[in-house]
């Protein structure tokens, strides 16, 4: 069965400050990644998938994700945090079925 | 207009009573989720439901049931409420394209409070 851990409960990082959020994963084959941000009040929202292909993966709002097969990682990186990013994001993998990890809360100070 | 709505947003209910959750959607996917996220353990699933005549249990079903009354609309009830079920709760579809590279799309949730 798949698993997925994101190591970190919160994050907090100065606006317009680099981020990454960290993701492993447990999963036997290839894995199909996912990232979601759930902002205050909404929703889940899709930032971005890897199927397969590029390792390095755009999504939106200047968020991208790189695959590293070796170290079971899907880590979520933006250069420039704006403080609108302020939310909780979810990594998840998806073998048989949809797991999500816990979840990162990231606070933003300005 | 959203893909995936939810009904009710909020809800405040007594234990012992009786529950709906309502899911609705407008992109057409074949595929149904009922989650329920609990801080610091994320979403868990609870039922899913591939077509209109397929019903699935997930992880945690117990104290839950689900009606898939047509492609767009897929309900969770709570037949008997109780305290540990408050949570919020998410429903979401998913499109099944060639590779089985299935994407899942989450509508805005439910925050259901069980006195």
């Amino acid at each position: 069965a798949q698993s997925v851990t994101q190591p970190d409960i919160h994050i907090t990082v100065s606006e317009g400050a680099s981020l990454e959020l960290r993701c492993n994963y447990s999963y036997g084959a290839t894995p199909y990644l996912f990232w979601y941000v759930q902002s205050p009040g909404q929703g889940l929202q899709l930032l971005l998938k890897y199927f397969s292909g590029d390792t390095l993966v755009q999504g939106i709002k200047g968020f991208e994700a790189e695959f590293k097969r070796s170290q079971s990682s899907f880590n979520l990186r933006k250069p420039s945090v704006h403080w609108s990013d302020a939310a909780e994001y979810f990594c998840a993998v998806r073998g048989n079925k949809l797991v999500f990890g816990a979840g990162t809360i990231l606070r933003v100070k300005s | 207009d959203a893909d995936v709505t939810q009904t009710p947003r909020n809800r405040i209910t007594k234990t012992g009573k009786r529950i709906m959750l309502e899911c609705s959607q407008t992109k057409g996917h074949d595929r149904m989720y009922w989650y329920r996220q609990d801080p610091g353990l994320g979403l868990r699933l609870i039922y899913y439901s591939f077509d209109v005549k397929d019903i699935n249990k997930g992880e945690i079903s117990d104290g839950y049931s689900v009606s898939r009354q047509a492609q767009a609309k897929f309900s969770l009830s709570l037949e008997s409420a109780i305290p540990n079920q408050t949570a919020l709760y998410f429903c979401a579809t998913s499109d099944l394209p060639s590779g089985s590279q299935e994407t899942q799309y989450f509508g805005p949730g439910t925050r259901l409070l069980v006195l």
